[in-house]
Formats: structure tokens, sequence, C-alpha cells
């Protein structure tokens, strides 16, 4: 069963620390994505990336970056935590094109105190 | 810039009853792709159904099916005989052909079904 596994469910950190979000896929995908859910706010795009080492902004990246060292990992780092970035954060996978659109990791529940 | 959106935050139907989820969309392009994606509670995100903009045809999955209005830019979806395991966030999404796959959701819906 192909997966995008992202490394935790929930994660309860302090304001200030530096954050690592993991995510992996197993399916050969050259798209990776992160998205931040908030109720009544659906999905919005942070960062993606189409190959290793590339990366492109989405329309919410102020306070984040990401790290795609390998094509099956894309990290996604928050440089140093606030209160308004806690959220619900999704990975995602896709092939090239997005035409099938994509596969969803189970999400990281993020809170910040 | 496309945006999309889900006028009905909340929705709720009888078991085995049927119920449309409403979606519009904005847009200057002619070729693009539109998903439902379900989102169960505390469970992964999964894609319901896709359609391609070119194609006339409606697109059905079993008791999932959608009203394609590519005129109205309108991508409704219906789901006939709801079951309790339909009780989910619903997200309508789109995607441009050009853009390299980057879709673009809507705020959800979150629907229950009642027994």
């Amino acid at each position: 069963d192909v997966k995008v596994t992202q490394s935790s469910r929930y994660l309860v950190k302090r304001t200030g620390e530096k954050v690592f979000l993991e995510c992996v896929q197993d399916m050969d995908h050259e798209n990776m994505f992160w998205y931040r859910q908030d109720p009544g706010l659906g999905l919005r795009l942070i960062y993606f990336s189409y190959d290793v080492k590339m990366k492109e902004k989405g329309d919410i990246p102020e306070g984040y970056s990401v790290s795609r060292e390998k094509k099956e990992r894309f990290s996604l780092i928050l440089e140093s935590a606030s209160t308004n970035q806690t959220s619900m954060y999704l990975c995602a996978s896709s092939i090239q094109d997005g035409m099938y659109g994509y596969t969803f990791g189970s999400g990281t529940r993020l809170t910040v105190v | 810039a496309q945006t999309v959106t889900q006028s009905q935050p909340e929705m709720s139907v009888q078991e085995a009853e049927t119920v449309t989820l409403s979606c519009t969309y904005d847009t200057s392009e002619s070729n693009y792709y539109l998903f439902w994606y379900k989102q169960p509670p505390s469970r992964q995100m999964i894609l319901v159904i896709r359609q391609e903009a070119y194609k006339q045809q409606n697109a059905t999955e079993n008791r999932f099916s959608v009203n394609f209005q590519k005129a109205a830019k309108s991508f409704s979806l219906k789901i006939s005989d709801s079951q309790l395991g339909d009780t989910a966030m619903y997200f309508c999404a789109f995607m441009n052909y050009n853009q390299g796959g980057k879709l673009i959701f809507g705020q959800g819906t979150e629907l229950s079904v009642k027994p």
C-alpha cells in the first residue's frame, strides 16, 4: 500500500523553538507539498517541491522553510515557532503533472505554547 | 488568481438519503482538473472523485457523482444512499493543467450522517 508518512501525529512546542516536521513518501513521486489546515480556511499551501533540492513558495511561506535533500523526504521547518503557527500540517505527494491528485499523510497537529 | 468556494460550512443528512455539496470556482483557464476529497474525523484525507474539465460527462464513483457545469464554474458532489461512514469533512479542489500540480482547496463542508 502506497504511503505518505508524517513523523509525528501530535506535537507540542514552545514559542521560539525551531521545529522540524518530517514527511516521507514511498511512491517515487516527483512533487511534494506542505499545507496547513485551519477551520474555515481550508488548506493553504506553504511550500512545494518538484524535485530534489528544488523548492517554491506557496501562498503562506512566511515563518517557514523547507528542505528536500532526497526525493522521498520533504521537511518543513518552523524557524522560530509562534502561537499563530498552531495548526494541522498536511504533507502530500503527487506525480509530476498532478493529474491524479495527491496522496496525503495523516497530518501533524502542532500546538505552540 | 484561482479561488474555490464552498458555501456550506456544515450539512447533515439522514442515513440512506441523498445529499449534495456545492462548490464553485473562479478561473480564466479552460483546461483544468477538479477534485473532491474526504477527511474522516481524525483520519487521512482521501480522494473521492476527480473530473477533467474537457470531459463533458460527469464523473461517478459508486454512490458518489458530480454535477459539473463548466460555464457556471460549478462542481457539486452528490452522495446517494448516505452511510454513517460518509461522515467527514469534504473539500473541493482545483488544479490548472499548467501549474505543476498545485491544488487550490475550498474551505470545506462538514457533513454529518445521522442514523
